[in-house]
């Protein structure tokens, strides 16, 4: 079973949709949590961490499930600018000091 | 402040050459992380360094490959006698002392460099 894994998509939607991406991890041990975004040959930058009570940054909210070791990322009213790859990241100590990072969820927006 | 740099941004060898990558860490860091991402897969930590230091080199490839964080200047990864299978974009990110009170630890990467083995 890999560390990390995501649907690789592509997921295709419309601007202006709602789309949701999942992610499960399999070292139970796992303490810190992020999302973070990789376009096109470019380095990835975090768009989110990822708190047990869930939280919200703007049209972007994160969910944790540490029992069913899921983790999700919701996309409200979908820009043209979030067509990206988003990349499920945990780390085994808070200290985030060796990320490990699932293969990515490709996301296209179009008009 | 210019963040994460590193050169060069594309590097090619032929099979045998040896590639070096550096890496600058944002003002005020002082962790540096190299990280891997082979074509069509996610990265991968590859090692975990302070100014002087190896902290955590687990993901290292046992040999051809090494690292080091000096005293002065970048941090530098080098890969010896490359092979066609080294061909990846190689991250390098970095991060502050690591503060407990303020939450999980984040690392700003850098912009990549391409390396490609011909």
């Amino acid at each position: 079973r890999k560390e990390v894994e995501q649907d690789p998509g592509p997921f295709n939607v419309p601007e202006g949709a709602t789309v949701a991406f999942n992610c499960t991890y399999s070292n139970s041990a796992s303490q810190s949590f992020f999302w973070y975004r990789q376009d096109c040959r470019k380095e990835p930058k975090l768009l989110m961490s990822v708190y047990s009570s869930g939280n919200e940054d703007g049209r972007f909210t994160a969910q944790l499930n540490r029992a069913s070791q899921y983790i999700s990322l919701l996309i409200r009213d979908s820009k043209l600018s979030d067509s990206a790859t988003y990349l499920c990241v945990v780390s085994l100590n808070q200290a985030g000091t060796a990320l490990i990072f699932g293969k990515g969820t490709t996301l296209s927006v179009s008009s | 402040n210019a963040g994460v740099m590193q050169n060069p941004r594309h590097l090619v060898r032929r099979r045998g050459q040896e590639a070096r990558l550096r890496c600058s860490p944002m003002k005020g860091h002082s962790h540096v992380y190299w990280y891997r991402q082979l074509p069509e897969e996610g990265l991968k930590f590859m090692v975990y360094l302070q100014k002087e230091n190896i902290i955590d080199e687990s993901g290292m490839p046992k040999e051809r490959f090494s690292a080091e964080f000096p005293k002065e200047g970048p941090s530098i990864l080098r890969i010896q006698q490359v092979v066609r299978g080294d061909s990846a974009a190689y991250f390098c990110a970095s991060s502050p002392v690591w503060d407990f009170s303020s939450g999980a630890n984040v690392l700003t990467f850098g912009a990549g460099s391409r390396l490609t083995v011909l």
